[in-house]
C-alpha cells in the first residue's frame, strides 16, 4: 500500500544532543510537511517542501532544520533539543497543483528529551 | 489571520444519539475547510472536505458562511466513532483546531 512512513516511532534523546527524525513516502507526492504536536494541542506546521523548495514557518525556531534529498525522503533535524521540544512529530504529504490538496499523514514519531 | 475554534475538548454521546462537533472559523475570503480524524493508535487522516459535499462514515458537514461555522454531524453515533476530531482550514497552509475528543458511550 502506498503510504507515509516515519522512523522511528519513538525517539529518546538527551538535552542538547542532535537528533534526526525520518519520513519516507511511496505516494510520489510533491509536497512534504513536518508538524509538531504537543499534548492536547493542534498540530503546528514547522515547514514544508514544495518539490525542492523549502518553506519555513516564521515562528519555527532556528533549532529545527529539514532536508529533502529526493522526492521520497524528508528529514527533520533538531540541532540542540530542549525539554520543550518533546512532542509528537508528524510528517505529511500532498499532491499540490493537481487539484488534490488532501494531506496524508504518517503515524508520527514521539520524541522524548531527557 | 485565519483561525479555527473547536469549543469542546471532550464530547460524550450515547450510542445511537445524534452527534454534533462544533467548529467556527475566522477567514477573510473563501475558506477551504476540512475535518480530520484520528482513531486510537492510528494516524491522522482526512474525514471530509467541504468542497466535496460528501458523507463519510455517516458524517456530514455544511459550511455556513453566515455563522462562519463548519460543524460535523452524524444522526446516530456508533461506538467506532470514538476518536479525536480536528477541524482545519486551508489558506496557503492548513491550520488545525485544537481538536475535540468524541467518546461514544455504550
Amino acid at each position: 500500500d502506498a503510504m507515509v512512513i516515519q522512523n522511528p516511532r519513538y525517539q529518546v534523546t538527551q538535552f542538547g544532543k542532535p537528533v534526526t527524525l525520518s519520513c519516507s513516502q511511496t505516494l510520489n507526492h510533491n509536497v512534504m510537511y513536518w508538524y509538531q504536536q504537543k499534548s492536547s494541542q493542534a498540530p503546528k506546521l514547522l515547514f514544508h517542501y514544495y518539490d525542492k523548495d523549502f518553506n519555513n514557518e516564521a515562528d519555527t525556531p532556528d533549532n529545527f532544520q529539514s532536508r529533502r534529498p529526493n522526492t521520497s525522503f524528508c528529514f527533520l533535524d533538531i540541532r540542540s533539543p530542549g525539554l520543550g521540544d518533546a512532542a509528537m512529530y508528524l510528517c505529511a504529504t500532498s499532491r499540490a497543483g493537481m487539484g488534490e490538496e488532501t494531506q496524508y499523514f504518517g503515524p508520527g514519531t514521539r520524541l522524548l528529551v531527557l | 489571520a485565519q483561525r479555527v475554534t473547536q469549543p469542546e475538548k471532550l464530547l460524550s454521546v450515547f450510542k445511537g444519539a445524534p452527534v454534533e462537533l462544533k467548529c467556527n472559523y475566522s477567514y477573510s475570503g473563501s475558506p477551504e475547510l476540512f475535518w480530520y480524524v484520528q482513531y486510537s493508535r492510528q494516524r491522522l487522516q482526512l474525514l471530509l472536505r467541504h468542497i466535496s459535499r460528501e458523507s463519510i462514515k455517516g458524517f456530514t458537514a455544511d459550511l455556513n458562511k453566515g455563522e462562519t461555522s463548519f460543524h460535523l454531524k452524524k444522526p446516530f453515533a456508533q461506538e467506532e466513532d470514538s476518536a479525536m476530531y480536528y477541524c482545519a482550514i486551508r489558506d496557503d497552509k492548513i491550520i488545525f483546531g485544537k481538536g475535540t475528543r468524541l467518546h461514544i458511550l455504550p
